[in-house]
C-alpha cells in the first residue's frame, strides 16, 4: 500500500514568491494535517482538513492556506514567501477518530 | 510557550542497554500522548501511544509511561538496536482522535555497537 505522497521533495523560490505543496494521503484516510518543521525544532501545526472543511488551524499568517479536494488529496499554498519560511514541511493523514497520525517524507523549501 | 518540552537535544546509549527519552508537558488538556521516530530525509514515523486514563502502555521492545500528576511521560526502549538510532519526537493532543498534535523539539538518539 502506497503511504502519504508529497510533491515536489525540494525545491526553492525566492523572497516574495508563492509556493504549492501537494500530498496525497493513505488510501481510505480522509483527513490531512500539515506541518512545519524548521531547523532543530519539532513540527508545527498549520491546519487540518477533513472532508474538504478546514477543521483546525495552528498560529500561522494568513499568508499560509490549504484546501482539499474530493479524492481526499491537499495543497498547502505560502504567498509573498519570507526567508523564515524555509523549512520541511510535512502532511499527514488519518482515520478520522484516531491521533495516530501517517507522515510523508516532506518537502522541503529553501527560500533565498 | 513550549507546551512540550524534550530537554535532552541528544543520548548515547550502548546496543543492548535501555534507552529512556524524557518529555514534558504543561498544558494540563493534553489527554493523548504519541511518541515518533524520525530517520534523516523521511517523515516521522509513529511509534507507540498512551492514553491518559492508563499509566503504561507496551508494544515489543518500547513502552511508554505517563505521569500526569508530574506532567511527564517517558519513551523506554529494551534491548536498544542500533537501527533505534534516529530523532525521536514527544507529541501530544487535547482529545483521543485530535489530529492537532503538539511537539517537542526532538532528542537524537544515537545506539554505539
Amino acid at each position: 500500500d502506497a503511504g502519504v505522497t508529497q510533491s515536489p521533495t525540494h525545491l526553492i523560490k525566492t523572497r516574495g514568491q508563492q509556493v504549492t505543496l501537494r500530498c496525497s494521503p493513505i488510501s481510505g484516510h480522509k483527513s490531512v494535517s500539515w506541518y512545519q518543521q524548521v531547523l532543530g525544532q519539532g513540527p508545527q501545526f498549520i491546519f487540518q482538513y477533513y472532508e474538504k472543511e478546514e477543521r483546525g488551524r495552528g498560529n500561522f499568517p494568513d499568508r499560509f492556506s490549504a484546501r482539499q479536494f474530493p479524492n481526499y488529496s491537499s495543497e498547502l499554498n505560502v504567498n509573498a514567501l519570507l526567508l523564515g519560511d524555509s523549512a520541511l514541511y510535512l502532511c499527514a493523514s488519518s482515520t478520522q477518530g484516531i491521533s495516530e497520525a501517517f507522515f510523508g517524507q516532506g518537502t522541503r523549501l529553501t527560500v533565498v | 510557550d513550549q507546551q512540550v518540552k524534550q530537554n535532552s537535544p541528544s543520548l548515547s546509549v550502548q546496543e543492548g542497554r535501555i534507552s529512556i527519552l524524557n518529555c514534558d508537558y504543561t498544558n494540563s488538556m493534553f489527554d493523548y500522548f504519541l511518541w515518533y521516530k524520525k530517520y534523516p530525509a523521511e517523515g516521522p514515523t509513529f511509534l507507540i501511544s498512551i492514553s491518559s486514563i492508563k499509566d503504561k502502555n507496551e508494544d515489543g521492545r518500547f513502552t511508554v509511561f505517563l505521569n500526569k500528576s508530574a506532567k511527564h511521560l517517558s519513551l523506554h526502549i529494551v534491548p536498544s538496536q542500533p537501527g533505534d538510532s534516529a530523532v525521536y519526537f514527544c507529541a501530544a493532543s487535547d482529545a483521543w482522535g485530535a489530529q492537532k498534535l503538539v511537539f517537542g523539539q526532538g532528542t537524537r538518539l544515537t545506539i554505539n555497537p
